[in-house]
Order: structure tokens, then sequence, then C-alpha cells
């Protein structure tokens, strides 16, 4: 069985860094098919994708928020991490991570399968 | 960027009903399209990908047709449990949603 499991602070204060680990079972992410995407939803909006990596270690960012955002991953621990740095109340959401999987080897083309709970953060002083 | 529009942003129906929602992008996407249902305060689940192939364990009162740069989503015969919020995904490029369709009674 799939999962993942997003974890963190609750409360972080404006400024700071945040830490999120998504912490993945039931595949491996070496597995060439597969990555790991964080997306976030603040209260009330709509999904916004902010960063993903894949087996290969290759990553990217949403072009509007690159500047902050750093993700890794511990293929040995299963987890992927996402830091922000500079931590506005306008960062307050719900932080999903989410499986990436291409149906076939030769398909370039990755949807996002399975997702974690979601974990709630809040930005405030 | 790709950019997604969803219509209605709300849609009032009834235990029975048939159910579409419209999902348009900003250029083509070919097939590269997937529907989710939220639930509040659950994360989304995949209902449909590559625009019309259901995923494994969603009812079959779901659907999904297009191609390109228009897409359904069609619920036959909606159901007490799908009172949802549905969002589009395109991942042509990169991965954007629509606004989400509010699926109310």
């Amino acid at each position: 069985q799939v999962t993942l499991k997003e974890s963190g602070p609750v409360v972080v204060k404006p400024t700071e860094t945040l830490t999120l680990t998504c912490t993945v079972s039931g595949f491996s992410l070496n597995n060439t098919r597969m990555g790991v995407i964080w997306i976030r939803q603040p209260p009330g909006k709509a999904l916004e994708c902010l960063a993903y990596i894949f087996s290969n270690n290759e990553k990217s960012y949403s072009i509007s928020l690159k500047s902050r955002f750093t993700i890794s991953k511990d293929t040995s621990k299963s987890q992927v991490a996402l830091t922000m740095t500079n931590m506005d109340p306008m960062d307050t959401a719900t932080y999903f991570c989410a499986r990436l999987l291409r149906r076939t080897s030769l398909s370039s083309y990755y949807y996002m399968d399975v997702w974690g709970k979601g974990t709630t953060v809040t930005v405030s002083s | 960027d790709i950019q997604m529009t969803q219509s209605p942003s709300t849609l009032s129906a009834s235990v029975g009903d048939r159910v579409t929602i419209t999902c348009r992008a900003s250029q083509s996407i070919s097939r590269w399209l997937a529907w989710f249902q939220q639930k509040p305060g659950k994360a989304p689940n995949l209902l449909i990908y590559d625009a019309s192939t259901l995923e494994s364990g969603v009812p079959s009162r779901f659907s999904g047709t297009g191609s390109g740069t228009e897409f359904t989503l069609t619920i036959s015969s909606l159901q007490p449990d799908d009172f949802a919020t549905y969002y589009c995904q395109q991942y042509n490029i990169y991965w954007t949603f629509g606004q989400g369709t509010k699926v109310e009674i």
C-alpha cells in the first residue's frame, strides 16, 4: 500500500525558516517512474504546486516562489524535505505531498496518484 | 504558465442528477489532464487521469472526455457521497490546477 505522510511545525513566526518532511512507504524514491511533489492550499483557496523531485534528483520549483524553496530527498529514509525561508502570513496553508507517477518508462508525463493527508501550517507572530 | 479555467464555480444539484463540469486550458495540453475530488479537511482524491482513464476503485458513474483545450467531467447519477469540490489539473507542462467547482445540494 502506497502512503505519504507530511510532518513539521504547526506554527512558525514571520521571517522564520520552515522545513516540512514527507515520509513515503510502499514505493522507493529510486523508482525511475516516480517522483514526489509538494502542493499547498491556503484556507478556502485552490491548490498550488510548489516543488518536485525525481529519482535522478532532478528538481524544480514554482517560478513565483523559486528563490525561497529548497527540495531534497533522503532515499535511505524514504523522505522528501521542503525548506521554505522567510515565511510570511500569506504562506499559511495546508501543505500536501503527493506521488508523481508515469504510466510507463517511455512516458514523459507524470500525474499525482496518491496524496498525503496534509499538514496545516500557520504563520503568525 | 498554462492556465486552467473551470466552469461553473458552484453547481447546485440533487441526488440522481447528471452533472457536467467543464475545464479549459489556455493552450493545448493534449490529453494530459486529471480530475480530483476534494472533501473539506481532506486531501484531493484522483478520479481520472489522461483525460478519460478512470483510476482504480473510482465508481463508474464518473467519466472524463476531451483533448487539446476542452475537457469535461461527468457524474452520471449524483450520489450523496459526491457532494464535494472538483479540480481539474494539467500535467503537460509542470502542473496547474483549475480554481475548483463546488457541487452542492
